[in-house]
């Protein structure tokens, strides 16, 4: 079946640090893959995705690469802020429904 | 725009109680999910709906949940008899339409902490 494995947190970072955070999947077919974000008391909300492979999503400072010959969507930052601090998870997309599987979430904490 | 809106946000019973939560999904929005998030783990759908009918419901705890989408909009999701275990967080999503299409972009609701004690 679909599965996300995402590296294990929590991150602690200073401001400015260089982020990554590694996700790998496994799947049938060829899934879009996602990177949401969850802000202390918010909801999920839609950081990137890339729906093929070498598709490169970026939003915020944000990036990940779609590599299918890895099964990985690694995600990175250049330089992270206060702000950044949130729980972090990989999902990738069923190809014949609309079902999320998600990784377990990396919590990320950025110090000033 | 108004977004995902669910309610109770917090919610604390006791074992063997029932309780429901409400969700009201984005305004047009075909497809709404029910998802159970567990601490320290990301979310696992419990069940989705494409207009009134539930298209996926595999993950859904038959025994002692149950949940509904009168007329095609809002959904709730009811326990009971609520376990210890079902303490957790219950996410609800929508999305214009489901599956692979360009319009399939889940958008989350706040959710509903249960507590089960």
């Amino acid at each position: 079946g679909n599965s996300v494995t995402q590296m294990e947190g929590p991150v602690t970072l200073s401001e400015e640090a260089f982020l990554t955070i590694n996700c790998t999947y496994t799947a049938t077919g060829y899934p879009s893959l996602f990177w949401y974000v969850q802000y202390p008391g918010e909801g999920l909300q839609l950081l990137l995705k890339a729906t093929k492979a070498d598709d490169k999503g970026s939003n915020k400072g944000f990036e990940a690469t779609y590599r299918k010959e890895t099964t990985s969507f690694h995600l990175e930052k250049g330089s992270v802020q206060v702000s950044d601090s949130a729980v972090y998870f990989c999902a990738l997309l069923h190809t014949s429904y609309g079902k999320l599987t998600f990784g377990q979430g990396t919590i990320l904490t950025v110090h000033p | 725009e108004a977004g995902v809106v669910q309610s109770p946000r917090y919610k604390i019973i006791e074992k063997k109680q029932p309780v429901a939560f409400w969700c009201n999904p984005i305004s047009g929005h075909n497809t709404l999910y029910w998802y159970l998030q567990n601490l320290g783990q990301g979310p696992e759908l419990l069940i989705r709906y494409e207009n009134e009918e539930a298209v996926d419901d595999s993950q859904l705890p038959k025994d002692r949940f149950s949940a509904e989408r009168l007329k095609g909009v809002d959904s709730t999701l009811k326990i009971q008899p609520a376990e210890l275990g079902d303490s957790a967080v219950y996410l609800c999503a929508s999305s214009l339409q489901g599956g692979q299409g360009l319009d399939n972009e889940q958008f989350f609701g706040p959710g509903t902490r249960l507590t089960v004690l």
